[in-house]
Parts: C-alpha cells; structure tokens; sequence
C-alpha cells in the first residue's frame, strides 16, 4: 500500500539544539499531520498542514515548534530549541482529503533529547 | 475532553486462541472508531472503522462492534495466528470534525506464540 517514509528513524541531540525531522508522503496526497508518542502513553495530535497552512494545532504545539513543506518536498517539523521533554517519537501522515478519509502513518523518529 | 481507554496494556496468547482487545471510548454524538494495527517497524496502519451505532467493521479476521449504549469498540478475532503479534490501537475522529485529528488509546501489545 502507500507508504510514508520518516527521516532518520532515531536521533539524538543535545538540549537547546534545533532539529528538523523530515517526512516524504504520499505523492498525491495533500493533508499531513505529525503526532507525538511518549514512551509508554498514547500518541498524541500535534500538527495538522494543508495548502502550505497549519489548519489545526493542539496545546502540545509549543511556540518552538514549526512545520512545513516548501515547493512539494518533505514535510518537516522543526523545533527550536529542543527541550528534555521533546524525547517522544514523533508519527508523520498523510491523507488525500481530510475527514472521511484515511490516514498512512510512517514508522515515526525517535527524538532523543539529552 | 475526547478520550479512549484500552484496558489491556500486553496479552499473550497460544495461537488458535481467542482474542479480546477492550476499548472504550469518551467523546459526544457519533464520532467514527477505528482500529489500527502497528507491525514492529512500520507505522500504524488502519485496520477498519465504523461510523454508526451497531455497525461492524471487520478486516484479515479481526472485528469489532460499534455500541452507543456502553461506548464500546471491542476487538475480536477467533482464532489468532503468530503473524498477529502487533501493536493494537483504538482511536476516535470527533463528529464533527473539520479534519483528520484522530483521538488514540494507549495500545495493546499483542504477542502469539505458536
């Protein structure tokens, strides 16, 4: 079926350092969100970007936080600076129309904040 | 606020054995239920969904049935194999719902030995 690739799986970067996590979706596929997994809870909304907007956010979506997706490439979340509590893996996905339709998850990336 | 509950954190099973994965949910009207299944490595992929009260969605075996009276969305499957081992997730789209923002439980690790 449609994958959606996530880049890299893990990484691991020191406290206050900025990272990017990098998202390929679904070619013809318009709607993306990220979603956020502590270990051992639930995963979370955080993010949900169509038409080069963020349409919908939820309190986990701190100020340091930013998505994009310049000229059709990947689909990024970027945050700036990074916090202890940012350790998570972070689920990319994408859908054709929101709503009704489905959502194709990556495999995610483990952020490793130290 | 929207909330689901999975009761059971890990379940081992024999194969040929009968699962039971329970689900309940909290959210107003009718929101859609959805079962999602995240194989080791891979992202969570949708395993069916029901929109409406008694319906029942069913995929690869594995069913369950929408019920507005008790707020269930019980996963079942009669007789499970080795290749069900999987990571088990009931979620929730509130209704109504502008976009894709799907409310998860926490999973159910499920491990079948032969």
């Amino acid at each position: 079926g449609p994958k959606v690739l996530q880049i890299p799986s893990h990484q691991i970067i020191d406290m206050g350092q900025m990272v990017t996590l990098n998202c390929d979706p679904v070619s013809n596929h318009l709607y993306f969100y990220w979603y956020k997994q502590i270990l051992g809870q639930q995963m979370e909304f955080l993010v949900n970007f169509y038409n080069g907007k963020v349409m919908e956010k939820s309190k986990l979506f701190k100020d340091q936080f930013s998505v994009e997706r310049p000229d059709g490439s990947y689909f990024t979340l970027k945050i700036q600076p990074t916090a202890l509590e940012d350790s998570a893996v972070y689920f990319c996905a994408s859908s054709t129309t929101h709503s009704q339709n489905t959502l194709y998850f990556g495999a995610g990336t483990r952020l490793s904040v130290l | 606020g929207d909330s689901v509950t999975q009761t059971e954190g890990q379940v081992a099973l024999s194969e040929e054995d009968f699962l039971t994965i329970h689900c309940n949910y909290s959210a107003s009207g009718y929101p859609t239920l959805f079962w999602y299944v995240q194989y080791p490595g891979e992202g969570p992929q949708l395993l069916f969904r029901a929109s409406r009260d008694k319906e029942k969605g069913s995929s690869r075996g594995f069913e369950a049935t929408y019920d507005k009276g008790t707020t269930s969305f019980h996963l079942r499957k009669a007789s499970v194999q080795e290749s069900d081992s999987a990571v088990y997730y009931c979620a929730l789209r509130p209704f109504p719902s502008s976009f894709s923002k799907l409310v998860f439980g926490q999973g159910t690790s499920l491990s079948v030995v032969p």
